[in-house]
């Protein structure tokens, strides 16, 4: 079985920019979802895809977008990047949209 | 009033001893509770689900929930320094967004 996978690792970043990271889902699962750990909190439900439409939203501004790929995988982009976006982004994968879920180890995002 | 709400700790307890961690939620719909580990620098890891009030073993580690008090807690029995973590309380009310709270963060000391 394989687990979750994200991608980059790190990534440094100006204000202004915009980024995109990947995540791999665990290996039968269809459902996606992307959390945003900023140091010292708990992580922050930013949304969800199931079946490659987004299947709820946490409250994120609309420049956080995402996509997920008919192999399940899925692209979290940000654009018009600040400094407060410096956070560890998860991934999460779980089957048919549950809550269940197993995370990826993260893709940890500097904005300078 | 945050909608998971858990004491940051830090914890310490003895090795070999019982650690108790506890979590309070907001939302009355929530059916679905889980409690994650942390370790420093890494993603959290599923530990434990519960569903319905009452107790839940595996292994050292049991979860409670009441859900008439709103309150789940965690315990782990014959603490190691290994559990040395922070452990994150989320909830769910059903698909789709999992609450998380700040996390505690337990110290075992050998």
């Amino acid at each position: 079985e394989t687990g979750v996978t994200q991608s980059p690792t790190h990534l440094i970043k100006t204000r202004g920019q915009q980024v995109t990271l990947r995540c791999s889902s665990q290996s039968g699962h269809n459902t996606v979802s992307w959390y945003q750990q900023a140091l010292g909190q708990g992580p922050q439900f930013i949304f969800q895809y199931y079946r490659e439409e987004e299947n709820g939203r946490g409250n994120f501004p609309p420049r956080f977008s995402g996509l997920q790929f008919p192999n399940y995988s899925s692209e979290l982009n940000v654009n018009a990047l600040e400094l407060d976006d410096s956070a560890l982004y998860l991934c999460a994968s779980s089957l048919d949209g549950g809550n269940e879920q197993f995370f990826g180890p993260g893709t940890r995002l500097t904005v300078l | 009033q945050k909608e998971v709400e858990q004491n940051s700790g830090p914890l310490s307890v003895p090795e070999g001893a019982i650690a108790s961690l506890n979590c309070t939620y907001s939302d009355r719909g929530s059916q679905s509770f889980f409690w994650y580990r942390q370790y420093s620098g890494k993603s959290p890891e599923l530990i434990m689900s519960i569903y319905s009030n009452g107790d839940k073993e595996d292994g050292r580690f049991t979860a409670q929930l009441n859900k008439a008090s709103q309150y789940v807690s965690l315990l782990i029995r014959d603490s190691q320094p290994s559990d040395s973590a922070t452990y994150l309380c989320a909830t769910s009310g059903g698909y789709q967004k999992v609450t998380f709270g700040i996390g505690t963060k337990l110290q075992v000391i050998p």
